[in-house]
C-alpha cells in the first residue's frame, strides 16, 4: 500500500465550485505540504504544516485554504475554483528530525476547473 | 520564484549513453536534492547533497555541487529506457526547511 495516498486522483469541476482535495499518509511524518504543477514549471508551495497545530502559508496559498485534521491527514480547499487553478495537485510529508528535509510524494491529483 | 533553475529543459539520449543534467540556485543554501518524477506522477526522492559536500555517488547517480558558482550537476551514468523521466532539483534555504524546485529537466532515452 502507498504511504502517502491522495484522493480524488482526478477531478473535472466548474468555475465558482467549492472542492476539496485530501491527502493521508501512515508514515507517521509530521511535516505534510501541498504543491502544484503547472506544464513546463516545477513545483509551487501552496501550504505546509509542521503538526496540527503549526500551518503555514507557502509561495501562493490565494485562493486556496487547509485543513490538517490529523497527523496522518491534510486537506486542500479549493473555495471557489477558477479555470487557473487547473494543475496537477501534489501531497508530500517529511520528518521533523532537524534533518534536510526529504520529502515524499503522494501520486497527485488531476484537477480541471472549467 | 524558483530557486533552481534546470539546464538543458529537454535531453534525448540513446541508452547506455551518459546523461547530464544541470542545476544552478541563487541563494545559500543547506542542502541540495535531486527527485525523478514519471510522467504525470509524484516525485521520488533520488539523492541528497550537502552545502559542505562537493560529490555524491549513488549507483548510477554522480552529483557535484559547487557552491562558489551556485550550481549541481546529475549524471546517470549508462542510461537505460526506464530512467526517460523528468529531473528536479530542490534546495533548502539557509535558516528555511521548506524546499523550492526547479522547473526540471525532461530526459528521454531512446532504447
Amino acid at each position: 500500500d502507498a504511504d502517502v495516498t491522495q484522493t480524488p486522483r482526478n477531478r473535472i469541476t466548474k468555475t465558482g465550485k467549492r472542492i476539496m482535495l485530501e491527502c493521508s499518509q501512515t508514515k507517521g511524518h509530521d511535516r505534510m505540504y501541498w504543491y502544484r504543477q503547472d506544464p513546463g514549471l516545477g513545483l509551487r508551495l501552496i501550504y505546509y504544516s509542521f503538526d496540527v497545530k503549526d500551518i503555514n502559508k507557502g509561495e501562493i496559498s490565494d485562493g486556496y485554504s487547509v485543513s490538517r485534521q490529523a497527523q496522518a491527514k491534510f486537506s486542500l480547499s479549493l473555495e471557489s475554483a477558477i479555470p487557473n487553478q487547473t494543475a496537477l495537485y501534489f501531497c508530500a510529508t517529511s520528518e521533523d528530525r532537524g534533518l534536510p528535509d526529504t520529502q515524499y510524494f503522494g501520486p497527485g491529483t488531476r484537477l480541471t476547473v472549467l | 520564484s524558483q530557486q533552481g533553475e534546470e539546464d538543458p529543459q529537454a535531453l534525448s539520449i540513446q541508452e547506455g549513453e551518459n546523461a547530464t543534467m544541470n542545476c544552478s540556485y541563487k541563494t545559500s543554501i543547506n542542502n541540495l536534492q535531486w527527485y525523478r518524477q514519471n510522467s504525470g506522477r509524484g516525485l521520488v526522492h533520488l539523492i541528497l547533497i550537502r552545502s559542505n559536500e562537493r560529490e555524491k555517488h549513488s549507483g548510477r547517480l554522480r552529483v557535484t555541487l559547487d557552491t562558489s558558482k551556485k550550481s549541481s550537476s546529475l549524471l546517470i551514468t549508462a542510461s537505460r529506457a526506464a530512467d526517460t523521466a523528468s529531473y528536479f532539483c530542490a534546495t533548502d534555504k539557509a535558516g528555511s526547511y521548506q524546499l523550492t524546485f526547479g522547473k526540471g529537466t525532461k530526459l528521454s532515452v531512446i532504447p
